[in-house]
């Protein structure tokens, strides 16, 4: 079974500071790595997504994270945020079979930029 | 734009009354998937299409059914909703997994139920 932890809740931050976002996983098996971002009231959008080969991830709107195997962990970071990334960010881990796409979510970290 | 469309946005019915939510796309996906958000909470994937096949999880409750009757529509039926199944349902669709591994899953914008 696989599992993610994000481990923090809130993260207030000021305007034009990095930011970093917190996700470990727990795995038996290979798994395929995502970040989503959902604003209020809206759908899950893809930020990101790591399968295979270059550790570093780079993906929309600035945001770029790091596959570390031996640390189970694949964090988000940006290193100017905006106010509109205001939104609640789900790290989410995908088991390396079957015919779909099955994701498994964290609870999700809300990140709140202030001016 | 090709899209994922979920409708009503907002819905409210009534302890015990079925209900049923919509999800169509213009995609041309042959996964479609039905996640169910609580609130401050993380989706949790209640069942999913492959083209025509059904497939339900383990710890989904019977309450939920879903039909799909072609390729681009898709219908969530909750028969009997309780006070607990008040939450935002989420359709995603996806291709399905490829030799490249997985494609991604396009979510609609989700409908809120709230059962009084």
């Amino acid at each position: 079974a696989q599992s993610v932890t994000q481990l923090d809740s809130q993260v207030p931050v000021f305007e034009e500071a990095p930011v970093e976002l917190r996700c470990n996983y727990s795995s038996s098996v290979s798994v395929y790595l995502f970040w989503y971002v959902q604003y209020p009231n809206q759908g899950l959008q893809l930020l990101l997504k790591y399968l295979s080969g270059s550790t570093l991830v780079k993906g929309i709107n600035g945001f770029e994270a790091e596959f570390n195997k031996s640390q189970t962990s694949f964090h988000l970071r940006k290193p100017s945020v905006h106010i509109s990334d205001t939104a609640e960010y789900f790290c989410a881990v995908s088991p390396l079979s079957g015919g779909y796409n099955k994701l498994i979510f964290g609870a999700g970290t809300r990140l709140a930029v202030h001016p | 734009d090709a899209m994922v469309i979920q409708n009503p946005r907002y819905q409210v019915t009534q302890f015990g009354k079925p209900v049923t939510l919509s999800c169509s796309q213009t995609l041309n996906h042959n996964v479609m998937y039905w996640y169910q958000q609580k609130s401050s909470q993380a989706p949790k994937l209640l069942f999913h299409y492959y083209d025509k096949d059904f497939n339900n999880e383990a710890d989904t409750p019977d309450n939920f059914q879903s039909r799909r009757p072609n390729t681009s529509f898709c219908f969530l039926d909750i028969r009997s909703p309780g006070l607990g199944d008040a939450a935002m349902y989420l359709c995603a669709t996806s291709r399905a997994v490829g030799t490249t591994g997985p494609y991604e899953q396009y979510f609609g914008p989700g409908t809120r139920l709230t059962v009084t």
